[in-house]
């Protein structure tokens, strides 16, 4: 286990609605990154958190969102959601300056 | 920019026999590579990682790679795979230079790895 947490685990929405998935990040890390990885596909980075700020972002739309909380945990929101966000999303957390980073075991998301 | 590609997207190997999992590499900058190990309904895990340091590389549970500049290749091993080893495995790279991009990682589709018995 690596001590990154996500929530819910499973999730089933309807197209055009909005879902907001959260993170908790392992202790004393700064950065959270998030990630999609739809069915048969690797991951693709969709943004970087550090110290609240966003950090870096791929190549999503801006109805990609997120936050970062002082406590360093973090959500992602998503809006307008389409079949295509169907996914497996995954929150990595890190130490700025260091090498790993630790990933959660992601939340499956359904749009319906 | 840079990129990884998996050369195979399946492997099916017996037990004990040796594992080859292929992954190349473009960069404009010496690279920081990984490859990371899925299981079905777990997250990912490091199983290794260059970073300019020894061209080769050891990991966890017998897992090795080696980095080679001139073939741009970053190929994972195994001397004799286990059951427990079948999994999805994917080559990342991280894309620029420096650890400030931790976590900005770019991923290969993935090789899923078949052990038989």
């Amino acid at each position: 286990e690596t001590g990154v947490t996500q929530s819910p685990t499973h999730l089933i929405k309807t197209r055009g609605q909005q879902v907001t998935l959260r993170c908790s990040s392992q202790s004393g890390h700064n950065t959270v990154s998030w990630y999609q990885q739809a069915l048969g596909q690797g991951p693709q980075f969709i943004f970087q958190y550090y110290r609240e700020e966003e950090n870096g972002r791929g190549n999503f739309p801006p109805r990609f969102s997120g936050l970062q909380f002082p406590n360093y945990s973090s959500e992602l929101n998503v809006n307008a959601l389409e079949l295509d966000d169907s996914a497996l999303y995954l929150c990595a957390s890190s130490l700025a300056g260091g090498w790993e980073a630790f990933f959660g075991q992601g939340t499956r998301l359904t749009v319906v | 920019a840079q990129s990884v590609t998996q050369l195979d997207s399946h492997v099916s190997v017996s037990e004990g026999t040796p594992v080859l999992l292929r992954c190349n590499y473009s960069s404009s900058y010496s690279p920081s590579l990984f490859w990371y190990v899925q299981h079905p309904n777990k997250g990912l895990q490091l199983l290794l990682k260059y970073t300019s340091a020894a061209t080769l590389v050891k990991g966890i549970n017998g897992f090795e790679a080696e980095f080679k500049k001139s073939e741009t290749s970053f190929h994972l091993t195994k001397p004799s795979a286990h059951m427990s080893d079948a999994a999805e495995y994917f080559c990342v790279v991280m894309p620029l230079p420096g650890s400030s991009n931790t976590g900005k990682l770019i991923f290969g589709q993935g090789t899923t790895l078949q052990v038989k018995p």
